[in-house]
């Protein structure tokens, strides 16, 4: 079974501190996804990656920074934690070329962050 | 408007109702996903299809592609079913194999 896991799943921090969330997946998918879910706003892409040291933003970039230096490993920075990024964030991974999982996308448990 | 719209926005059953949950897209597609999150769960995925009708235990998933309207069928619903159902498409013209979502529709089953 595939597996993609997150550091955490309930984060607390301050305005203004920098903060790392990570994700780690086990099948050597070359995408990886980070979202944010808000409620009445649904999943909202932030940034993604097709392959070690590439990204591309999505529809919300905006106070956000990615870094993939190993192919199972996605991180998402928020440089300067602000209230407004309080929110529940999911990271998920898929694969390329052919097979029955082509495509499909496989979430973590997501991190409950709060920004106070 | 949003390029994946869901109907309803919710839903409340009775254990036992068949239940419908409708996607509509306005851009073209290779392929169309139901997902599911329970409550403080991750999201799993469902269905991927393309065309046609795939069926899973109760679930049941349809497309028409002419339509870019999608439906996913619950037979004989149960508490356990509760959950947020997501449609997400993949489009023609955004790279990789992003994803675009609907805003998801809160199912409540009622014993």
């Amino acid at each position: 079974d595939v597996k993609v896991t997150q550091s955490s799943r309930y984060l607390v921090k301050r305005t203004g501190e920098k903060v790392f969330l990570e994700c780690v997946q086990d099948m050597d998918h070359e995408n990886m996804f980070w979202y944010r879910q808000d409620p009445g706003l649904g999943l909202r892409l932030i940034y993604f990656s097709y392959d070690v040291k590439m990204k591309e933003k999505g529809d919300i970039p905006e106070g956000y920074s990615v870094s993939r230096e190993k192919k199972e490993r996605f991180s998402l920075i928020l440089e300067s934690a602000s209230t407004n990024q309080t929110s529940m964030y999911l990271c998920a991974s898929s694969g390329e070329g052919g097979g029955s999982n082509y495509n499909e996308q496989f979430f973590g448990p997501g991190t409950r962050l709060t920004v106070l | 408007k949003n390029e994946v719209e869901q109907s309803p926005q919710n839903l409340t059953a009775q254990e036992g109702e068949f239940i419908t949950i409708n996607c509509s897209y306005s851009v073209g597609i290779s392929a169309l996903h139901w997902l599911q999150q329970h409550p403080g769960g991750g999201i799993v995925s469902l269905f991927m299809l393309s065309s046609g009708k795939k069926k899973h235990g109760r679930l049941i998933a349809t497309i028409n592609i002419q339509e870019k309207h999608s439906s996913l069928h619950i037979t004989a619903s149960h508490p356990r079913d509760s959950a947020v159902y997501i449609c997400a498409v993949r489009s023609w013209r955004t790279s990789g194999s992003r994803l675009t979502f609907g805003e998801g529709t809160q199912l409540t089953v009622n014993p």
